[in-house]
């Protein structure tokens, strides 16, 4: 199946801990991003890419640093400077050469504090 | 002010019932807007792009008026699974091209 798929699902972070999420697409979209989603709120950009090896800040990039090596992977780190992780995190896809299309979303990981 | 604008709701509507939401933009330079379903700790799902002239599909309705900077989605006919957070996202035709996205209008449909 074609698709993007998030790992893990839940994921605990300890003070002080650096965390990894996974971000896999096989749709060959060119186009990645990482979104937040606090409680009863809008997805706000962290990161994107739109080719390998080349990434941009979004809206709230402080406290997290992705990579791009490979056009499938989109690896998102949450570092022990971002103060409130706690949240549902969203990877997305799209074909970018085209702005009508729109982005995709994987399943999602939720990040707590312990 | 914020860039995309949502009512959050809830709007509790019958079955059966028609409902409207509007979304409202603030950047003219936005160029595709799209309307996506979020149901509960889900990741949210395309329902429908939304185009100038107007668009349907099936018992959804979406429209856009440019001047004004809304969009709107019209549910018809409401279900029991319609019930969800409906978000509203626009993309400027600008280098980033990522979606900014409204807080979302929820929806409860009641039998």
């Amino acid at each position: 199946d074609g698709g993007i798929t998030q790992s893990p699902k839940y994921l605990f972070r300890k003070e002080g801990q650096n965390v990894t999420l996974s971000c896999e697409q096989n749709l060959n979209h060119d186009a990645m991003y990482w979104y937040r989603q606090d409680p009863g709120q809008g997805l706000r950009l962290i990161y994107y890419s739109q080719i390998v090896n080349d990434f941009q800040k979004g809206d709230i990039a402080e406290g997290y640093s992705v990579s791009r090596e490979k056009k499938e992977s989109f690896p998102l780190t949450v570092t022990s400077a971002q103060k409130n992780p706690t949240a549902f995190y969203l990877c997305a896809s799209s074909i970018d050469h085209d702005p009508t299309r729109t982005q995709y979303f994987g399943p999602g990981t939720r990040l707590l504090v312990l | 002010r914020k860039e995309v604008e949502q009512d959050p709701g809830p709007f509790n509507v019958p079955e059966g019932a028609t409902v409207a939401f509007n979304c409202t933009y603030s950047n003219s330079a936005s160029q595709s807007f799209f309307w996506y379903r979020q149901d509960c700790r889900k990741e949210p799902k395309l329902l429908m792009s939304v185009y100038s002239s107007g668009n349907e599909d099936g018992r959804f309705t979406a429209q856009l008026n440019r001047a004004s900077q809304y969009i709107s989605l019209l549910i018809r006919d409401s279900k029991l699974s319609d019930s969800a957070t409906y978000l509203c996202a626009v993309k400027e035709d600008t280098g980033r091209r990522a979606l900014t996205f409204g807080s979302g209008t929820r929806l409860q449909v009641q039998p």
